[in-house]
């Protein structure tokens, strides 16, 4: 009963590296979601992918690109990191159309830039 | 564009006490979502509430929401120190994939 998996669950890069976080959910649900958690912000939305083969930008894209490679895998990709992206990242899945469903979250990647 | 506010912020409260987060949004929002979260954990679907004058219970938790004013609120009824985390309302627009988030409410159950 996997859900919503993340990796890794921890990273430090130096600014001006690249990465991808990885998600995969296997509850074939076609919404998928990026976010960023920063202290006393909440949770902003990165970039979504309403279904397979589609993505949208959400609040705070800038620095960011996505991929949705199937139904099940949406990974998120920083070309060139600054201290400024050093957050906490969680993926979201939800079930269809996205807006009468909760999502369903995974455990989230730190993110450290130096 | 939706914006969603939550207060307070903080709130410390003794066991056995009630008390209310009130969240607020910003234009038309039929859904409101709930959700909590422990330190270093991910977030848990609380309440989703879908219609004006929506009331759901789970516990010692009850959410409503009243599209009219705009507001969700969640009451919480003899705090225990288990619920202490941090409580999160989102919102979405009817049509739209965002959910966009409160900043949240920090809950500390004192005993």
């Amino acid at each position: 009963n996997a859900g919503v998996t993340q990796t890794p669950k921890f990273q430090v890069l130096k600014t001006g590296q690249s990465m991808t976080l990885q998600c995969a959910q296997d509850m074939n649900h076609n919404s998928m979601y990026w976010y960023r958690q920063d202290p006393g912000m909440g949770l902003r939305l990165i970039y979504y992918s309403a279904s397979e083969g589609t993505t949208d930008k959400g609040e705070v894209p800038n620095g960011y690109n996505v991929s949705r490679l199937n139904k099940r895998e949406f990974s998120l990709r920083l070309e060139s990191a600054a201290p400024s992206q050093t957050s906490v990242y969680f993926c979201a899945s939800s079930v269809d159309r996205g807006w009468n469903q909760p999502q369903h979250f995974g455990d989230g990647t730190r993110l450290s830039i130096l | 564009e939706l914006k969603v506010e939550q207060n307070p912020l903080f709130l410390s409260m003794q066991e056995g006490k009630n008390y209310t987060i009130y969240c607020n949004y910003s234009t038309t929002s039929d859904r409101l979502y709930w959700y909590r979260q422990d330190p270093g954990k991910s977030l848990e679907s609380l309440f989703v509430l879908l219609s004006n004058g929506a009331v759901k219970q789970e516990g010692r938790l009850m959410a409503s929401l009243d599209t009219k004013a705009r507001l969700s609120t969640l009451h919480i009824t003899a705090a225990v120190h288990d619920l202490s985390a941090t409580y999160f309302c989102a919102g979405s627009t009817s049509g739209t994939y965002k959910y966009i988030f409160g900043t949240g409410t920090r809950l500390k159950v004192l005993a």
